[in-house]
């Protein structure tokens, strides 16, 4: 079946620092994959998606391409903000089939 | 207002009452969906509706009672719940089939005591 696999966590970052989420995937064909933040005491949101190979999403600074190779979809920011805290997760979507989430990722940043 | 809405956002009951969660999307989608989200664990898809049709159930227990009377509402009516059950429980929409990012709302942070 479809499973998702987001590194271990929490992560903790001082402001201004580059930031990686790793993301690998297990699907057969070409699923779409996303990344939702949830910020504290709030829903998730979509940061960004992509829905074929070699596809980048990008928002906020965010960045995540979708690598078929490697099965990845890594989630990159060049200088990540206090307002960046919270927690991440990674999902793919398979044609009809149900949202399959990683287990998320805290990032914390300093000041 | 736009979006996905939930209400009420915290709500503490006892084993014995009965309560209900609602979930409204404004969203003009036709899937609707009922997630938990419990401390340390993955977020687990509950139920799934399409044009207010139940096309999933993941194996939820039966004090866990969806209704969905049109594709713009959602509720999740709760009775003899347990404190296992204390979580925050997120209604999402979509289009139905495949592609079709899904939209959440902020969640119900519920405490059975």
């Amino acid at each position: 079946g479809n499973s998702v696999t987001q590194m271990e966590g929490p992560v903790t970052l001082s402001e201004e620092a580059f930031l990686t989420i790793n993301c690998t995937y297990t699907a057969t064909g070409y699923p779409s994959l996303f990344w939702y933040v949830q910020y504290p005491g709030e829903g998730l949101q979509l940061l960004l998606k992509a829905t074929k190979a070699d596809d980048k999403g990008s928002n906020k600074g965010f960045e995540a391409t979708y690598r078929k190779e490697t099965t990845s979809f890594h989630l990159e920011k060049g200088s990540v903000q206090v307002s960046d805290s919270a927690v991440y997760f990674c999902a793919l979507r398979k044609g009809n089939s149900k949202l399959t989430f990683g287990k998320g990722i805290t990032l914390s940043v300093r000041p | 207002e736009t979006g996905v809405t939930q209400t009420p956002r915290h709500l503490v009951m006892g084993m014995t009452n009965k309560k209900s969660l609602k979930c409204e999307q404004h969203l003009g989608h036709n899937a609707m969906y009922w997630y938990k989200q419990s401390a340390k664990k993955p977020l687990e898809l509950m139920f799934v509706y399409n044009f207010k049709e139940q096309t999933e159930n993941n194996s939820v227990p039966s004090r866990f009672s969806p209704e969905c009377p049109n594709s713009s509402h959602l509720f999740l009516h709760l009775h003899t719940l347990q404190p296992e059950d204390s979580a925050l429980y997120l209604c999402a929409s979509s289009q139905p089939g495949g592609g079709g990012t899904q939209y959440f709302g902020p969640g119900t942070r519920l405490l059975v005591l």
